[in-house]
């Protein structure tokens, strides 16, 4: 089966600009993730989507950072204004209803000048 | 609330050796756990899981990890290390769906 989808792989924008990021996990995967990944440190949850509806955002700065999953498949993550703070690598993962495993996409890295 | 400790940061060790890579945890419920292994420019790749029974889990390229609920710790062991093991691992533990991550332990091997 075709994995979890990213893109893009890498962007570099300068501060204050905005930047986004898509997701299209895998078929039938109904719950999915974005994870934000600082050099050096784990991944951190940032929003979990059970098919279009939001199960937790509780890390997810909402001040700057806005995610959608139109439809219950793709995803998009944005952000608005960047920080110099938001450099990292985004993750998506999706996951099957009933199971407990998660599937990672390759990742998106940001950097922000 | 779940958290995972991964005491050590990086570790270097030759091929052939054998090698642990601790990991503990905290949760106020049961939990499952989880190793996944991230090569460079890679995103996340499982390498075993504990959801129940056993407590010694067999995952891929070799790697194990043992299940200990008394003293909250789940390390991963390999017996015989690869040059093709260097990359960066991470522990996890997932409540109610919810998947926490330690900060990491990146294995160097070296010839």
């Amino acid at each position: 089966e075709a994995g979890v989808a990213q893109s893009p792989r890498y962007k570099i924008i300068e501060k204050r600009q905005s930047v986004a990021f898509w997701c299209n996990p895998i078929s039938g995967h109904a719950t999915l993730y974005w994870y934000q990944q600082i050099l050096g440190q784990g991944p951190k949850l940032l929003i979990q989507f059970q098919n279009n509806g939001v199960v937790d955002d509780s890390q997810l700065p909402k001040d700057r950072f806005s995610a959608e999953r139109l439809k219950g498949v793709d995803s998009t993550l944005k952000i608005q204004p960047a920080k110099l703070e938001d450099s990292a690598v985004y993750l998506c993962a999706s996951r099957p209803s009933g199971a407990n495993v998660l599937t990672f996409g390759a990742g998106s890295r940001l950097t922000v000048l | 609330a779940q958290s995972v400790t991964q005491l050590d940061s990086q570790v270097p060790v030759f091929e052939e050796a054998p090698v642990e890579l601790r990991c503990n945890y905290s949760s106020s419920v049961s939990v499952y756990l989880f190793w996944y292994v991230q090569y460079p420019n890679q995103g996340l790749q499982l390498l075993l899981k504990y959801l129940s029974g056993s407590t010694l889990v067999k995952g891929i390229n070799g790697f194990e990890a043992e299940f200990n609920k008394s003293q909250t710790s789940f390390h991963l062991r390999k017996p015989s290390v690869h040059i093709s093991d260097t990359a960066e691992y991470f522990c996890a533990v997932a409540e109610r769906n919810k998947l926490t991550f330690g900060t990491g332990t990146q294995l160097k091997v070296e010839l």
